[in-house]
């Protein structure tokens, strides 16, 4: 079945630019959604179709794809951005399975 | 306001069976792919299935395929998941999510619900 993976962690100091990826074999042909998850929370769409950013979320997040990794960005991530990311995708074939990577805890510090 | 409230989550034994339900309000709920997604105690996100905004098309994770049926109201813009022969595997929080766009139902979630809580356990 299809998988999309991420790392299990990510850490920066508060200010740095903080990049999480998600790799997948059909990322060429599908679009990734990025979700932010705080304790407690339900998760939050941050960055939709690759690089686009819903109204209300920080300019300081952004994304990209190229070939099979896509990758959230957090320039000058801030102390209140830590949080569980994952990144949701379809599989390419007929099926229109969804997917979401195992997820990247992020630790600002 | 864009709402999702989900209801119907209990604990259950293995081999039950239970319907969880999602009420949708604030958007023109026929318009909108709908989705569930799980999440088990301490675990990562899972995608269980989706189905068309006329409900025409549906799509299941192989690991709930032929155990549970997602339907939808469109007169009572309400999202349903059955979901027979449950496993002890199937405790999760159950959410709702609405698609992003009306254009394709590969669209990503922009909307999700807080969730109902299934535990299946003896």
């Amino acid at each position: 079945s299809y998988e999309l993976t991420q790392p299990p962690s990510v850490s920066v100091s508060p200010g740095q630019t903080a990049r999480i990826t998600c790799s997948g074999d059909a990322l060429p042909k599908k679009y990734a959604y990025w979700y932010q998850q705080k304790s407690g929370q339900a998760p939050v769409l941050v960055i939709y179709e690759d690089s686009k950013r819903p109204s209300g979320i920080p300019e300081r997040f952004s994304g990209s794809s190229s070939g099979t990794m896509a990758t959230l960005t957090i320039s000058g991530a801030q102390v209140e951005d830590e949080a569980d990311y994952y990144c949701y995708s379809t599989d390419s074939s007929g099926n229109h399975r969804g997917v979401f990577g195992g997820g990247t805890k992020l630790t600002v510090l | 306001e864009v709402q999702l409230v989900e209801s119907g989550g209990v604990v259950v034994q293995p081999g039950g069976s239970l319907r969880l339900s999602c009420a949708a309000s604030g958007f023109t709920f026929d318009d909108y792919t709908m989705h569930w997604v799980r999440q088990a105690p301490g675990k990562g996100l899972e995608w269980v299935s989706l189905i068309s905004w006329d409900g025409g098309s549906t799509y299941y994770a192989d690991s709930v395929k032929g155990r549970f049926t997602i339907s939808r109201d469109n007169s009572k813009n309400s999202l349903y998941l059955q979901m027979n022969s449950l496993r002890t595997e199937d405790t999760a929080l159950y959410y709702c999510a609405k698609a992003m766009t009306t254009v394709t139902v590969l669209s990503g979630m922009d909307v999700w619900g807080q969730g109902t809580t299934v535990t299946v356990s003896s």
